[in-house]
């Protein structure tokens, strides 16, 4: 069983530019969480993917966007980079939808450092 | 409103000392999943449990052990005779039982285990 990959590994971008993150799911999951995690905090959701719609979504701009292909993988955008944007970007795959019954399985997260 | 509390910002223990983990959360729903993960330094997150609102039963899996009380709304997570292997950032996370989809994960607790 393949586990849940992100790429990049790290990632420096300068203010006002944009950023494309990929995420690869566990195999057999249908659903792609995105989660930003500042230093020293906990994750914080920033939407969700089920068979390629946005299923939910955080307290997060427009210029953050995403997009899930057919194969379930998984891409998050971010346009006119802030310095507050500097964070821990994990993807998480689960299986389903709607609920938290099913739990997610994290990627090692792709570290984006704003100049 | 969802929310998760972990007071414990850091915590020190010695090698073979037991530890326990505190998580309050409120929630206005009567069907909720809980779960716990740990981050290494890596920064993978890593799932180790997952608790329906239903199921207050208290689980030991190993060294690992957690008690559920709704009364008290907290979900405490215990390892015993800890090891240096137990260094990480542990972080507690509520999720909708039937509707949303995100996780609201606290702000974690960094515990030390020195040889």
């Amino acid at each position: 069983e393949t586990g849940v990959t992100q790429s990049p590994t790290h990632l420096i971008k300068t203010r006002g530019q944009q950023v494309t993150l990929r995420c690869s799911s566990q195999s057999g999951h249908n659903t792609v969480s995105w989660y930003q995690q500042a230093l020293g905090q906990g994750p914080q959701f920033i939407f969700q993917y089920y068979r390629e719609e946005e299923n939910g979504r955080g307290n997060f701009p427009p210029r953050f966007s995403g997009l899930q292909f057919p194969n379930y993988s998984s891409e998050l955008n971010v346009n006119a980079l802030e310095l507050d944007d500097s964070a821990l970007y994990l993807c998480a795959s689960s299986l389903g939808g709607a609920g938290g019954r099913n739990e997610q399985f994290f990627g090692p997260g792709t570290r984006l450092t704003v100049l | 409103a969802q929310k998760v509390t972990q007071a414990q910002t850091e915590i020190s223990v010695v090698e073979k000392e037991d530890v326990t983990l505190d998580c309050v959360y409120e929630t206005r729903d009567t069907t909720y999943y809980l779960f716990w993960y740990k981050q290494p330094p890596s920064g993978e997150l890593v799932f180790l449990i997952r608790r329906n609102s239903f199921d207050e039963q208290n689980e030991i899996s190993g060294r690992y052990s957690w008690n559920f009380q709704k009364s008290t709304s907290s979900f405490n997570f215990t390892i015993t005779a800890s090891q240096v292997v137990d260094s990480a950032v542990y972080f507690c996370a509520l999720a909708h039982g039937t509707t949303g989809n995100q996780f609201y994960f606290g702000t974690g607790t960094s515990l030390t285990v020195i040889p």
